[in-house]
């Protein structure tokens, strides 16, 4: 099975503009979870979907959203891009609606704004 | 809300030696979840602890769930220089998501 893909894979945007990122699940999965990992804060719940529905959403401002299409692929956008948003930035995917079972992590897209 | 801290947040081990990092929850896990992170790429799952007390062993690395169920410690032996990475860990908070530990980075030294 292939894994997790996440594009792009980097990405270098400035102050103010918006982003898309996009994350493949593991085929099967059916539950994706978004990430964010700064050196300062470690890994933050962003947001996590299941069958197109949002399911839990973690402390961030509404500039972060996310969705999920019938295929099970996520995408999530940041808008009005701040400085403090650079982080690398993962999406997992798991064989269940819940965080029971293990999170298989994606390689992940490295935002900067500059 | 629930917090999930690690220690010790940085690890220099000579390489043979043995260590251990901790994990503790400010709330009672339903599991506990535990994560490497080699520099430069992506969190993998090594292994979940479901039972009270429970014990899992991994080769070199044994996982162990405490009596309370609010914490858990990772202990390596015989380090080797491949054992580099942070080592995460992770529980569902009440709502079902996962909270992640600070980590613990570890460098080993030939």
């Amino acid at each position: 099975k292939a894994g997790v893909t996440q594009t792009p894979r980097y990405l270098i945007k400035t102050r103010g503009q918006q982003v898309t990122l996009s994350c493949s699940p593991i085929s099967g999965h059916r539950s994706v979870s978004w990430y964010q990992q700064t050196p300062g804060q470690g890994l933050q719940f962003l947001f996590e979907y299941f069958s197109e529905t949002q399911r839990n959403k973690g402390n961030f401002p509404g500039r972060f959203s996310g969705r999920q299409f019938s295929n099970s692929r996520s995408e999530m956008n940041v808008s009005t891009l701040e400085l403090g948003d650079s982080a690398l930035y993962l999406c997992a995917s798991g064989s269940s609606g819940n965080s029971y079972n293990e999170q298989f992590f994606g390689p992940g897209t490295r935002l900067t704004v500059l | 809300g629930q917090q999930v801290m690690q220690i010790p947040q940085y690890q220099h081990v000579q390489e043979g030696e043995d260590f251990t990092t901790y994990c503790n929850s400010s709330t009672t896990l339903s599991n506990i979840q535990w994560y490497k992170q080699r520099p430069g790429g992506h969190p993998v799952f090594l292994i979940q602890l479901v039972k009270s007390g429970e014990v899992k062993k991994q080769k070199r690395l044994t996982f162990q769930f405490g009596e309370a169920k609010k914490n858990s410690s990772l202990h390596i032996t015989a380090t080797q220089t491949t054992d580099v990475g942070t080592y995460f860990c992770a529980g569902p908070d009440s709502w079902g998501k996962l909270q992640f530990g600070a980590g613990t980075q570890v460098v080993v030294t030939p």
